[in-house]
């Protein structure tokens, strides 16, 4: 079974700049988390879909964080303009239901340097 | 506000020790969640404990759930090199619902020979 694919593994961009992330979750999985993970810490949910629709996006900082999950399988990751402590790593995962007795599986991850 | 707190933050232990992590949290959830994540690596599932009083064996790791102490631990018995890397509690961030999971800060381990 194949798992959760993520793209880019790198990327390196200045601050205000552009960037996307990809993510392809498990076949079948009908919700997507994206998380931040900032060197030397836990992964902090950003944002929750299930299928299309997004459950939980309390900790996305919006003005500059957009998420889509477009026909409810992979879903794209924006960040308009970056500053500097963005830098991280950002993780996809995915469930069959929620945490409903059943972890999440996570992708390899994106990791984002701004300079 | 939920916590979720790892002890020790950063363990260096000699091959064929035994040792004890702590993950105290402060939600009502019932389930709780061990991942291990290797450098530069994605997080891989290692538990899931669903109840109170849960144990659940891997290896030479086990865990356990005490959900009225709010308190999970992972053991570790007679380490061994490969076992070094960093491990994370998580709990559901609303109590046990369909949601999302918060972890701890994590707890990076050392074995050495």
């Amino acid at each position: 079974e194949a798992g959760v694919a993520q793209s880019p593994r790198y990327k390196i961009i200045e601050k205000r700049q552009s960037v996307a992330f990809w993510c392809n979750p498990i076949s079948g999985h009908a919700t997507l988390y994206w998380y931040q993970q900032i060197l030397g810490q836990g992964p902090k949910l950003l944002i929750q879909f299930q299928n299309n629709g997004v459950v939980d996006d309390s900790q996305l900082p919006k003005d500059r964080f957009s998420a889509e999950r477009l026909k409810g399988v992979d879903s794209t990751l924006k960040i308009q303009p970056a500053k500097l402590e963005d830098s991280a790593v950002y993780l996809c995962a995915s469930s069959p239901r929620g945490h409903q007795n059943t972890e999440a599986f996570f992708g390899q991850g994106t990791r984002l340097t701004v300079v | 506000e939920l916590k979720v707190e790892q002890n020790p933050l950063f363990l260096s232990m000699q091959e064929g020790k035994n040792y004890t992590i702590y993950c105290n949290y402060s939600t009502t959830s019932d389930r709780l969640y061990w991942y291990r994540q290797d450098p530069g690596k994605s997080l891989e599932s290692l538990f899931v404990l669903l109840s109170n009083g849960a144990v659940k064996q891997e290896g030479r790791l086990m865990a356990s759930l005490d959900t009225k102490a709010r308190l999970s631990t992972l053991h570790i018995t007679a380490a061994v090199h490969d076992l070094s890397a960093t491990y994370f509690c998580a709990v559901d961030g609303y109590g046990g619902s369909q949601g999302n999971l918060i972890f701890g800060k994590g707890t990076k381990l050392s074995v050495k020979p």
